[in-house]
């Protein structure tokens, strides 16, 4: 497609319910990146695809959070059990870039997530 | 954790005045970007700036960057209402990127 698009849109949640984000990237691009963002604050990194290798993990909040990429393109970002402080934006981005990020990436318009 | 840090964290200017947002960061870096977000939407890549350039253009954009310093920042002349957003620097880790907490430029007509 043209541009990175994120589904759905909008999510709300109950406290204790999973919930199930998608990100269909670029067609092509190699690195997949899933941030978070709180209300008023820059994204904080969650995850990092090289196709369909998960090759950073490390901004995962807890082992609720999972991310998956399983054929190298379209992507899931599962939460389990959400929480109120789960709450934010999540964003996906694609670049065309393997290892380094030595070009711009593309962002999706986001899943706005609120638990209630 | 976010290594870069904006400066100021808000600015308001009337349309047709320049806007200038400063970033610094702690490590070295390979590359810093800008990137600018309308309200409720995803960020949008404006610029990137090498570790070995001083400066850069854009059409109405500028982007310095003082690696002595770690600090970079970004002009955007002739300001128009459109550019009202959130704007971002990132800077490389690994093989991610790191936001700042970003400014939230206002322009009014």
């Amino acid at each position: 497609g043209a541009g990175v698009s994120q589904s759905p849109r909008y999510k709300v949640a109950k406290r204790g319910q999973d919930v199930a984000l998608r990100c269909d990237p670029i067609s092509g691009h190699v690195s997949l990146f899933w941030y978070q963002q709180a209300l008023g604050q820059g994204p904080e990194f969650l995850t990092y695809f090289q196709n369909e290798a998960q090759l950073d993990k490390s901004g995962l909040p807890s082992d609720r959070f999972f991310a998956e990429r399983p054929e190298g393109s379209v992507s899931t970002l599962k939460i389990q059990r959400t929480q109120q402080e789960d709450s934010a934006v999540y964003l996906c981005a694609s670049s065309l870039a393997g290892q380094t990020p030595n070009y711009g990436y593309t962002f999706g318009s986001g899943t706005r997530l609120t638990v209630v | 954790s976010q290594q870069g840090e904006e400066d100021p964290q808000a600015l308001s200017i009337q349309e047709g005045e320049n806007a200038t947002m400063n970033c610094s960061y702690k490590t070295s870096i390979n590359n810093l970007q800008w990137y600018r977000q309308n309200s409720g939407r995803g960020l949008v890549h404006l610029i990137l700036i090498r570790s070995n350039e001083r400066e850069k253009h854009s059409g109405r954009l500028r982007v310095t960057l003082d690696t002595s310093k770690k600090s970079s920042s970004l002009l955007i002349t002739a300001s128009r209402a459109a550019d009202t957003a959130s704007y971002f620097c990132a800077t490389d880790d690994g093989n991610k990127l790191v936001f700042g907490a970003g400014t939230i430029l206002r322009v009014k007509s």
